[in-house]
């Protein structure tokens, strides 16, 4: 089955623990993203990368780090985690940006709490 | 500064009704305009937009773009309590950055 999966889906954390959450996909896709979600803001960019070893930020990519060595996997690393990172974190991916395929396929979601 | 506001915030409405959603957006560099329905878990995809003038239609679901007046509309005919949802409103550039609007909530009631 073609999906993008999180993992874990749900964490609770302290302020300046280290934690990544993993993002893989097996469609072969070039483009991979990560978002952030809070009420009454939307998703949020925080990374994305359009291929292997290519990423770049999007808007909000304070206190977090992604990293792209292999096409199917995207990490977010969150170094020292904040409360104000307490969020609920989607991964995407789409085939390609550019040739008309930029619908993103979402993952399930990772319900992130920063005590 | 690149921005995408969705109007209304919320609405209700009764089912059978029509809704129209509205979605204007300053972005630089405009790529395609994308729609996503959320209930309460990811969203998925409706549509992707990319010329102006050239309606998408999915069943009930139909949307336009305007690139003149930068906004999109999407409307949904004959609502049932399935509609209700989260309707999200993207646009992309040409660098592979995605702007999401706050989305417009939609609750359908029977």
């Amino acid at each position: 089955e073609a999906q993008v999966t999180q993992n874990p889906r749900y964490l609770i954390t302290v302020t300046g623990k280290k934690l990544t959450v993993t993002c893989s996909q097996n469609m072969n896709h070039e483009y991979m993203s990560w978002y952030r979600q809070d009420p009454g803001l939307g998703l949020r960019q925080i990374y994305y990368s359009m291929n292997v070893e290519v990423t770049d930020k999007g808007d909000v990519p304070e206190g977090y780090k992604v990293s792209r060595k292999e096409k199917r996997n995207f990490p977010l690393i969150l170094e020292s985690p904040s409360p104000n990172q307490t969020s609920l974190y989607f991964c995407a991916s789409s085939p390609h940006p550019g040739q008309g395929k930029e619908t993103q396929y979402f993952g399930p979601g990772t319900r992130l709490l920063v005590l | 500064e690149d921005k995408v506001v969705q109007s209304p915030l919320s609405l209700v409405v009764h089912e059978g009704d029509t809704v129209t959603l509205n979605c204007s957006y300053e972005v630089t560099n405009f790529r395609s305009l994308l729609w996503y329905k959320q209930e309460k878990k990811a969203p998925t995809f409706l549509f992707m937009l990319t010329s102006s003038g050239i309606e998408k239609k999915s069943g009930r679901l139909s949307s336009i773009l305007d690139k003149k007046e930068l906004f999109s509309i999407l409307n949904i005919t004959a609502t049932q309590t399935g509609d209700s949802a989260v309707y999200l409103c993207a646009v992309s550039d040409s660098w592979g950055k995605f702007q999401f609007g706050a989305g417009t909530q939609v609750v359908v009631t029977p």
